[in-house]
């Protein structure tokens, strides 16, 4: 079975413009947690989606937004891109019924702001 | 609010020794916890879950345990290897993950 997919892997842009990073989770899976992962903050929560609908959430400003597929698959979008943003995104996948399912994680996209 | 730690911050043994790592946790209100493993620029891979009934869990030469009354978990590796080399995370869910700030593990030959 395949594992969390995210893409792209990487990814550098500048201040103010926008970025949107997407994830495949495990094939039967329908939850799909994102969190964001700095040297500074460590792992923190962003939030999650579960049958389309965002379950949980973070505490982060706006600007960091999501949303899930009909096909469980997540994209989240960041807005005007902030210097701090920097930082690798990582994705996280469950079976999702219930909200502390074992989760397992995507590869990551590194996202630099310049 | 919900704080992990993690002690210690960094682990560097020679190949063959048991290791032990720590994580400790402030609210003891976790439906479970996890165990994982990052090497340098990568995601997580989960390496045990312990739920919060369990005293114990084992995979191979790991071993994690959990003390939900006191909030502390340890992951045991027994006879560690370079390829155990890596930072080692845990975190608690209360409906998310929680972590801690990781111990960052080299075991030389």
């Amino acid at each position: 079975k395949a594992g969390v997919t995210q893409t792209p892997r990487y990814l550098i842009k500048t201040r103010g413009q926008q970025v949107t990073l997407s994830c495949s989770p495990i094939s039967g899976h329908r939850s799909v947690s994102w969190y964001q992962q700095t040297p500074g903050q460590g792992l923190q929560f962003l939030f999650e989606y579960f049958s389309e609908t965002q379950r949980n959430k973070g505490n982060f400003p706006g600007r960091f937004s999501g949303r899930q597929f009909s096909n469980s698959r997540s994209e989240m979008n960041v807005s005007t891109l902030e210097l701090g943003d920097s930082a690798l995104y990582l994705c996280a996948s469950s079976q999702g019924v219930l909200t502390y399912n074992e989760q397992f994680f995507g590869p990551g996209t590194r996202l630099t702001v310049l | 609010k919900q704080e992990v730690t993690q002690i210690p911050a960094a682990l560097s043994v020679p190949e063959g020794e048991n290791l032990v790592l720590n994580c400790s946790f402030t609210d003891s209100a976790i439906y479970n916890l996890q165990w994982f493993r990052q090497d340098p620029g990568k995601g997580l891979t989960s390496l045990l879950l312990i739920q919060s009934s369990q005293r114990e869990q084992t995979s191979g030469r790991l071993n994690a345990s959990l003390d939900k009354s006191s909030g502390r978990s340890t992951l045991y590796i027994a006879a560690s290897q370079p390829g155990d080399s890596a930072t080692y995370l845990c975190a608690v869910n209360t409906d998310k993950l929680i972590f801690g700030t990781g111990t960052r593990l080299q075991v030389f030959p």
